[in-house]
């Protein structure tokens, strides 16, 4: 089955910098890539997704990187505001995997 | 679209007792799937249903846990009897496509069981 682990459980930034988050699979089979965010108290809320054909997907002060060769995937958020903070989580799917398996989510702070 | 929605937000009940959890998922959407959040375990999905049919119940815990989908708006997940470790919050998300696709996530159920 696919498991899904983020590198660093917190990640503490200044406002207006850069942040990068990042992420590891296991199956190679995986072919669908989703960043959610979730703010205390609610639901995971979408940021952006990829397939396994892509290796950048941009959105809005949001990019998501995939390397397919080593298993990894990275969420870049630009100019980080006091609103990114938050917990954010990768999941995966594919592979024969029903449901996107999740990953156990890094919170960002932002510092002023 | 109101989106995904859950009652209660939140149950308190005593062990042994029986919980009901609700779910409303996005209309037009055909796939719907129950998620347990704890901060040991993360986001552990249970089940997976399309077209109201369950496709995938591996993560199910255990006999005490059961899901129903009884029609494309309406789903229920049941523990019976609870135990405090089933204390959590449980999530229930719907998309369009079923797996490989944005799910979009209720604002959860806290349940505390005592």
């Amino acid at each position: 089955g696919e498991s899904v682990g983020l590198h660093l459980p917190t990640l503490s930034v200044q406002e207006g910098d850069n942040s990068i988050i990042n992420c590891a699979y296991s199956n190679s089979a995986s072919d669908y890539f989703i960043w959610y965010k979730q703010e205390s108290g609610k639901g995971p809320q979408f940021i952006i997704d990829i397939r396994s054909n892509m290796d950048k997907r941009q959105g809005q002060r949001v990019t998501v990187l995939l390397n397919k060769t080593v298993k990894h995937l990275s969420l870049q958020i630009a100019a980080t505001q006091p609103g990114d903070s938050a917990v954010y989580f990768c999941a995966a799917s594919g592979g024969g995997a029903d449901g996107l398996t999740f990953g156990k989510g890094t919170h960002l702070i932002i510092q002023p | 679209d109101a989106g995904v929605i859950q009652s209660p937000r939140h149950e308190v009940t005593e062990m042994g007792q029986e919980v009901t959890l609700r779910c409303k998922p996005i209309s037009g959407h055909n796939s719907l799937f129950w998620y347990r959040q704890t901060m040991m375990r993360g986001l552990e999905l249970l089940i997976y249903f399309n077209n109201n049919v369950p496709i995938d119940d591996s993560g199910m815990p255990e006999d005490r846990f059961s899901a129903k989908m009884p029609n494309a708006s309406f789903s229920t997940l049941k523990i019976q009897p609870s135990e405090p470790r089933d204390s959590a919050v449980y999530f229930c998300a719907s998309s369009i496509q079923g797996a490989g696709t944005e799910a979009f996530f209720g604002q959860g159920t806290r349940l505390t069981v005592v």
